[in-house]
């Protein structure tokens, strides 16, 4: 298996442009989470889906912020407009469980100007 | 709310030495996560456990539920284990995160 995939690696903006990040997790694996991490704030768990269904999204910082998971081989990360304190790393995992191992994706590096 | 604590902050050692790092939470916890992210970047899940002890080559995680700790130790470090090491804690549908341990090991 290829792993957690997501693309951009990296991306840079300017203030008020909607961006897109994306996701496929493993096959087979029932449960996808979106993180952010910052200097300032670590790792923090933004949303999570089960069988493509969104479960707890409490960790979304805000309405410009919208995930979706359409089916169960893709997700997609929102923001729009996007502003510079959203700059920073957005990690993808997928798991059997919530209490299973976490598979992480590369990242996607955003800056935004 | 889970409150997840790590400690140290900050680790240097040299190849060869027995490190520890330490987790410790406040409110009950499903499983404990145990995660390593290399300096590039990349995070790797290193263990998943809700209770005992778990060990993977030259690393060894254990739990104690009745004292909310975690501890993470890696035998005879190598310089390639360098890397921020970051607990992470399942409860109630809530992942909590700690801050990470960057440790450093010199050769």
């Amino acid at each position: 298996d290829a792993g957690v995939i997501q693309s951009p690696r990296h991306e840079v903006t300017e203030m008020g442009q909607e961006v897109t990040l994306r996701c496929k997790p493993i096959s087979g694996h029932d449960y996808l989470f979106w993180y952010r991490q910052t200097m300032m704030r670590g790792l923090e768990l933004l949303i999570y889906f089960n069988n493509n269904v969104p479960i707890d999204d409490s960790g979304m910082p805000e309405d410009r912020f919208s995930a979706k998971m359409p089916n169960a081989s893709f997700s997609t990360l929102k923001i729009q407009p996007s502003e510079p304190r959203d700059s920073a790393v957005y990690f993808c995992a997928s798991s059997l469980g919530t209490t299973d191992t976490q598979y992480f994706g590369p990242g996607t590096r955003l800056t935004v100007l | 709310k889970n409150e997840v604590e790590q400690s140290p902050q900050n680790l240097t050692a040299q190849e060869g030495e027995f490190i520890t790092i330490n987790c410790s939470y406040s409110v009950g916890i499903s499983a404990l996560h145990w995660l390593q992210q290399h300096p590039g970047g990349g995070i790797v899940s290193l263990f998943m456990l809700s209770s005992g002890k778990k060990k993977h080559g030259r690393l060894i995680a254990t739990i104690n539920i009745q004292e909310k700790h975690s501890s993470l130790h890696i035998t005879a470090s190598h310089p390639r284990d360098s890397a921020v090491y970051i607990c992470a804690v399942s409860f109630a549908r809530q992942l909590t995160f700690g801050s990470g341990t960057q440790l450093t090991v010199l050769p």
